[in-house]
């Protein structure tokens, strides 16, 4: 059975930070992983997804790496800014077609100005 | 541009009553739909996916039911409620089977508390 794990749970940095997200996963037979971020009380916006045969995918200040062998992924965020508050989850996919996510608990983000 | 929309945004309804979700997806054809929930502490767990019209598929056994009556409309329903049922009932749809890569968008969310 799939397992996802973020860690941090929770992380508090003050507004320039660059920061890394960890996110691991117990069986490496993915399609595809995606990052959502979830503001409080909302839906999941999708910020990055990475094939399963690719190693990362940029877009604007966000990176996200893929080690699919060692079960590992990383959110990289730049220049981190109060408006990057949120909840953010990685969840991972193992079909293809469907996107029956297995979604991990997520790290808290609060970045004071 | 593809919209999801999920009425309503919150609800509190008491034990053993029914429920009706709804979830309308517009600006796209033949989407694959699927309804998560996230309950408190816990991170987010398919319910249903639905590939079509009438076509719905079950990840957990439980108290709910799904139906897709129109190509965009997806429902999550259940004849009477349990408190177990409380939680952050989400819709989402991706593109059609085939497309391998598609990233899946979320509605807005209904908040479900049952008393």
């Amino acid at each position: 059975k799939q397992e996802v794990t973020q860690i941090p749970a929770a992380l508090s940095v003050p507004e320039g930070e660059n920061l890394v997200l960890n996110c691991s996963f117990t069986d490496s037979a993915i399609y595809n992983l995606q990052w959502f971020r979830q503001d409080p009380g909302k839906g999941l916006t999708s910020l990055l997804l990475i094939q399963s045969s690719q190693r990362e995918q940029t877009s604007g200040r966000l990176n996200a790496s893929l080690d699919k062998s060692s079960g590992r992924s990383t959110l990289y965020i730049a220049a981190s800014q109060p408006g990057d508050s949120a909840t953010y989850l990685c969840a991972v996919s193992r079909d293809t077609g469907f996107q029956k996510l297995v979604f991990g608990t997520g790290t808290r983000l609060l970045v004071s100005p | 541009s593809q919209t999801i929309h999920q009425w309503p945004a919150t609800l509190v309804q008491p034990v053993g009553s029914p429920l009706s979700l709804e979830c309308t997806v517009e600006g796209t054809s033949n989407p694959n739909l699927y309804w998560y929930r996230q309950a408190a502490g816990r991170g987010l767990q398919l319910l249903f996916y639905s590939v079509g019209i009438g076509q719905i598929s079950s990840e957990v056994p439980q108290n709910l039911s799904a139906s897709r009556p129109q190509d965009r409309q997806f429902i999550l329903s259940s004849k009477k409620l349990l408190l177990s049922d409380s939680g952050f009932y989400l819709c989402a749809w991706s593109e059609p089977t085939g497309f391998l890569f598609s990233p899946l968008h979320f509605g807005n969310g209904t908040r479900l508390t049952v008393t």
